[in-house]
Order: structure tokens, then sequence, then C-alpha cells
């Protein structure tokens, strides 16, 4: 049964840090990855998405990456700032009906 | 464009009455999601339908049924609420197996 594992469970750093959230899956056949952000009581945004294929993906302040074979996905978030504060979730795609199976995410705190 | 909506935002039942959760999408996408989110134990997924007319079950169905009203709408039912089901609500789409996309949320509590 394929889990999700993001490491580490709350991180607090100081405004403008480039800081690596970890996510880590046991079974590496998955048809991919996605990273989202939580904010509190509210949906999930999709940040990154990325296929199987690919080794990485960049949007803005935002890099993700991919190693199917080591089962580790990083997020990387360069310069951060307080309002990247909010909680991080890492999901896998299994199978062609697109069920996510989901970490339980990281809590970002970025202090002014 | 208004994405994945969902009504209610709030609800509070008692043990044992019914409610139907509402979820539509205007992304014109094939795949539709329920999951539910629990401090802890993180989101869950209840049931999926991969396309109009098809339905199957997640890991967490028990005490749940769904119906794919058309390609648009995917509806949650429970038909006999219980404390074990105060949780928050997700409904999801997406062109499979691709970025999905959630809505905003309903949060239940069953007192």
């Amino acid at each position: 049964k394929q889990e999700v594992t993001q490491i580490p469970a709350a991180l607090s750093v100081p405004e403008g840090e480039n800081l690596v959230l970890n996510c880590s899956f046991t079974d590496s056949a998955i048809y991919n990855l996605q990273w989202f952000r939580q904010d509190p009581g509210k949906g999930l945004t999709s940040l990154l998405l990325i296929q199987s294929s690919q080794r990485e993906q960049t949007s803005g302040r935002l890099n993700a990456s991919l190693d199917k074979s080591s089962g580790r996905s990083t997020l990387y978030i360069a310069a951060s700032q307080p309002g990247d504060s909010a909680t991080y979730l890492c999901a896998v795609t299994e199978g062609s009906q697109g069920n996510l199976i989901f970490g339980k995410g990281t809590k970002l705190s970025v202090k002014p | 464009n208004a994405g994945v909506t969902q009504t209610p935002k709030f609800q509070v039942l008692k043990t044992g009455q019914s409610m139907t959760l509402q979820c539509a999408q205007d992304m014109n996408h094939n795949s539709m999601y329920w999951y539910r989110q629990d401090p802890g134990m993180g989101l869950r997924l209840i049931y999926y339908s991969a396309s109009e007319g098809t339905t199957d079950k997640g890991e967490v169905p028990n005490g749940y049924n769904v119906s794919r009203l058309n390609k648009r709408e995917f509806s949650l039912r429970l038909e006999s609420a219980a404390p074990s089901q105060t949780s928050v609500y997700f409904c999801a789409s997406s062109e499979r197996p691709y970025e999905q996309y959630f809505g905003p949320g309903t949060r239940l509590t069953v007192t």
C-alpha cells in the first residue's frame, strides 16, 4: 500500500530564507506527484504537478523535483515571505483513475 | 469560470440525520472525487467517478453513497450521520490522471 510521508511536520523560518520541504513515497509506480498549499480553514490550491517522466517543475519562487527511483520529491521555496505561511501537502497519483494519496503536510510559518 | 463549487459550506447534523453534499465543476472534467480531511489523518479518498455514469469506492467509503448526476455534478450522501463522520469534506475534479482541482470544502459536525 502506497504511503506518503512529509518531513518535517512543522517548520518556522525567518523571512527571506530559502527552504526545502520533503516528501517521500513507498511505491515508485506513480503517474505524477502534486504539491498543494492549504491556508487555515480553506481548500487546497494546486502549486505544481510533476509528471512521472519529468524531473522538476518551476513556478515563480517555487521549484519541485521528483526522483521516482528513490521515492522522493522536494519543494524548494526561494526568498520566503510571510505570505508563504500555510500547510504544504504532497500527493501522488496511483493508477489511471487519478486517485491522490496524500501526506499529512508540513506546516510552514515564515516570521517577518 | 468558478472551478469547483461545493454546498453547503457548513452543516451541523444530529446523529441519525441524513444529508447530501453537492459538488459541481465547470471545467468539463471527466473525473470527480470526494475526500475527507481529519486532524492527524490527512486527506483520504471516499469515492470517485472516472466518468459520467460510473462510481467507485475509495479508501473510506463506509457510511456514504454517491451519485454522478451528470458530467458537472457529483454528490455525496450521508444516510444516517454518525459522530465519526465529523470532518471537512472536499470535492475535486481532474482530467485524469492529471492535475486535480479542489473545492473550498464543507465543514460538517455531527453531534
